[in-house]
């Protein structure tokens, strides 16, 4: 069965103090690995999408890279902004009706405090 | 930019109730997703639909159904609604535009049921 794993599920940071989240997952045939940024009381906001093992997508302060078995989200030098929950999920590729079906994590609560 | 809208931010209901839920995007996406976030439990896929009329179930359809008669529209039907079906929904709908696999969220409906 397909899992995702994210760690740790919370994690405070002072404002400017770099760190990185963490997603381990095990899937038949990753299709994508997808990170989000979500808001109290707000939808997910996309931020990247992954493919292969060994690729890496920046944006601002943020990120992402990937292996064979996890993916980290890296915050560098974060502001109080960038306080969220991150989430990460995967699109697995070997089944015929994935459709775009995504299996989400539970999440990491980033604060940043100034 | 690619806009998900919900019909409502905010829903009280009655146990017993027929509730629709109604999600619209303006991107001419095929493939639209309807999930449920739970504290510790993250987001979990109730049903999704890849073109006009069709539907597959997600992982919790129990106690739902949907209906996607217009492209741009895909509503969640709780038939009668129960206290457990109290929850933050979440519309997505999903592109591949660019070569990048994306699903964008609306801003969710949270709903409680008395």
């Amino acid at each position: 069965e397909d899992q995702v794993t994210q760690s740790p599920e919370a994690l405070r940071l002072q404002e400017g103090e770099s760190s990185s989240l963490n997603c381990s997952y095990t899937v038949s045939g990753l299709r994508g690995l997808f990170w989000y940024r979500q808001d109290p009381g707000k939808g997910p906001e996309f931020l990247f999408t992954l493919y292969s093992a060994g690729e890496e997508k920046e944006k601002e302060r943020l990120k992402a890279t990937l292996t064979k078995k996890e993916s980290f989200l890296h915050i560098t030098a974060p502001k109080p902004e960038d306080s969220a929950t991150y989430l990460c999920a995967v699109q697995a590729g070997g089944r015929a009706d994935s459709w775009g079906k995504l299996q989400f994590g539970a999440g990491t609560q980033v604060v940043v405090t100034p | 930019d690619v806009k998900v809208t919900q019909s409502s931010r905010y829903l009280v209901k009655r146990t017993g109730e027929k509730v629709f839920l109604e999600c619209v995007q303006d991107m001419d996406h095929e493939n639209m997703f309807w999930y449920r976030q739970d504290p510790g439990l993250g987001l979990r896929l109730i049903y999704f639909s890849y073109d006009v009329k069709m539907k597959e179930k997600g992982d919790i359809p129990e106690g739902y159904s949907v209906s996607r008669e217009k492209k741009e529209r895909f509503s969640l039907i709780l038939e009668s609604a129960s206290t457990n079906q109290t929850s933050m929904y979440l519309c997505a709908s999903r592109t591949l535009s660019g070569g990048t696999d994306t699903q964008y969220f609306g801003p969710g409906t949270r709903l409680t049921v008395l």
